[in-house]
């Protein structure tokens, strides 16, 4: 089945405490993307990617690292949470340019104590 | 900057009506693509409808279709005979045709409701 894994889907942490949160998709899809979403605010795109070794930022990165080693992986990495951070986090990908529509994960649930 | 506005933060519609959910935008391209994400309370992102600026016609899925109106800036989307399973947060995107970004820009959500 075509789909992209998000893991874990809920995670409570403290603040400081390295976490990172896997996603990893079947389609051989060039793009992939994180976003957070909080209410009232929509998703808003914190890191993207349009190939392997290739990242950029998107409107959110601050406190938040990327890596994409392979095609099929792009893990976010949180160095240092803080409680601001506490959101719902989705991983999406796309064939190419997303105007094809990106495929999103099931969402990680995160909250920073 | 592009933006996207959903004007109405929540709706709610009575099984078997119509109800149509608004959506504006701002860009200088003309060149570029609009979406409807749907989002159910498991949370999901599902992609309801798919528009590309340079078609005329109104792109249609089932019971959803939409209103693109190009000079207006405007992408409602019509939801005929509303069922139960249709009530969720339902967001409005944009993203640019040669934009190397990858960056889609989502609208803030109308949460509909459906009632029986």
């Amino acid at each position: 089945e075509a789909q992209v894994t998000q893991n874990p889907r809920y995670l409570i942490t403290v603040t400081g405490k390295k976490l990172t949160v896997t996603c990893s998709q079947n389609m051989n899809h060039e793009y992939m993307s994180w976003y957070r979403q909080d209410p009232g605010l929509g998703l808003r795109q914190i890191y993207y990617s349009m190939n392997v070794e290739v990242t950029d930022k998107g409107d959110v990165p601050e406190g938040y690292k990327v890596s994409r080693k392979e095609k099929r992986n792009f893990p976010l990495i949180l160095e240092s949470p803080s409680p601001n951070q506490t959101s719902l986090y989705f991983c999406a990908s796309s064939p190419r340019r997303p105007g094809y529509g990106y495929t999103f994960g099931s969402g990680t649930r995160l909250t920073v104590v | 900057a592009q933006t996207v506005t959903q004007s109405q933060p929540e709706m709610s519609v009575q099984e078997a009506e119509t109800v149509t959910l608004s959506c504006t935008y701002d860009t200088s391209e003309s060149n570029y693509y609009l979406f409807w994400y749907k989002q159910p309370p498991s949370r999901q992102m599902i992609l309801v409808i798919r528009q590309e600026a340079y078609k005329q016609q109104n792109a249609t899925e089932n019971r959803f279709s939409v209103n693109f109106q190009k000079a207006a800036k405007s992408f409602s989307l019509k939801i005929s005979d509303s069922q139960l399973g249709d009530t969720a947060m339902y967001f409005c995107a944009f993203t640019n045709y040669g934009g190397s970004q990858g960056n889609l820009i989502f609208g803030k959500g109308t949460k509909l409701s459906v009632k029986p």
